[in-house]
């Protein structure tokens, strides 16, 4: 069965270190997004990327983050300048190009910064 | 995104059905009613969806009232697999450009042996 792979597992990372989350979702996939769950809290929505553009962005995802599809095959997750509240784990999900049908998450990125 | 009443929390035995029960009081006419759940230390994952008829698929089958305004998950025969976090959102899949997600807190499934 096809599935979204996240890289690494876990990332710990120095406060203002630049983190990069990847993501290869599944291949015949056009809608990417990143999540990211807080420990013991919801699963927040980040943003949505839609034919090489981002089309949609919740509030947290503000200046200091950027996303990116370099390769037609990976789909990236950009911190600048980590703080110790973007501690949390980050979720990159697909679904296909219609409408009506769900979406893929992959296993996550633990991301812990110290 | 309209929004939903789920139970914190459930309990089941082993191999007996669960009916996880959602209120959605305010759903839209395109208001699409979706089913994830998340096993501990896992991303989501699609259980099921449906728009006005009752569904089913090989995890479960989703039954949503005649007026729209409640739905219930119906897991047949629980397993200890089955224990996770269960949640229903509602996403407008007609008019949306995005397709993105509102999750709640979700009810926390706990399936005895």
């Amino acid at each position: 069965e096809p599935e979204v792979t996240q890289t690494p597992s876990h990332q710990v990372t120095q406060m203002g270190q630049e983190v990069i989350l990847r993501c290869v979702p599944i291949s015949n996939h056009l809608y990417f997004y990143w999540y990211r769950q807080i420990l013991g809290q919801k699963v927040e929505f980040l943003v949505s990327f839609y034919n090489n553009e981002i089309s949609e962005k919740s509030e947290i995802f503000d200046d200091q983050f950027s996303v990116e599809r370099p390769d037609g095959s990976n789909f990236t997750l950009k911190i600048r300048s980590t703080k110790l509240e973007d501690s949390a784990m980050y979720f990159c999900a697909s679904s296909e190009s219609e409408p009506n049908t769900e979406a893929f998450f992959g296993q996550g990125t633990r991301l812990t910064v110290v | 995104d309209a929004k939903t009443t789920q139970p914190n929390s459930m309990e089941s035995n082993e191999e007996e059905p669960v009916h996880l029960p959602c209120n959605h009081s305010t759903i839209s006419g395109t208001d699409y009613i979706h089913w994830y759940r998340q096993l501990p230390s896992q991303g989501p994952e699609y259980v099921i969806h449906g728009l006005t008829s009752n569904v089913n698929n090989r995890m479960a089958s989703l039954a949503i009232a005649e007026d729209r305004k409640s739905s219930t998950l119906i897991l047949h025969r629980a397993t200890l697999r089955d224990a996770a976090v269960y949640y229903c959102i509602l996403r407008d899949d007609r008019t949306s450009g995005t397709y993105k997600y509102i999750f709640g807190t979700g009810t926390r499934l706990k399936v005895l042996a």
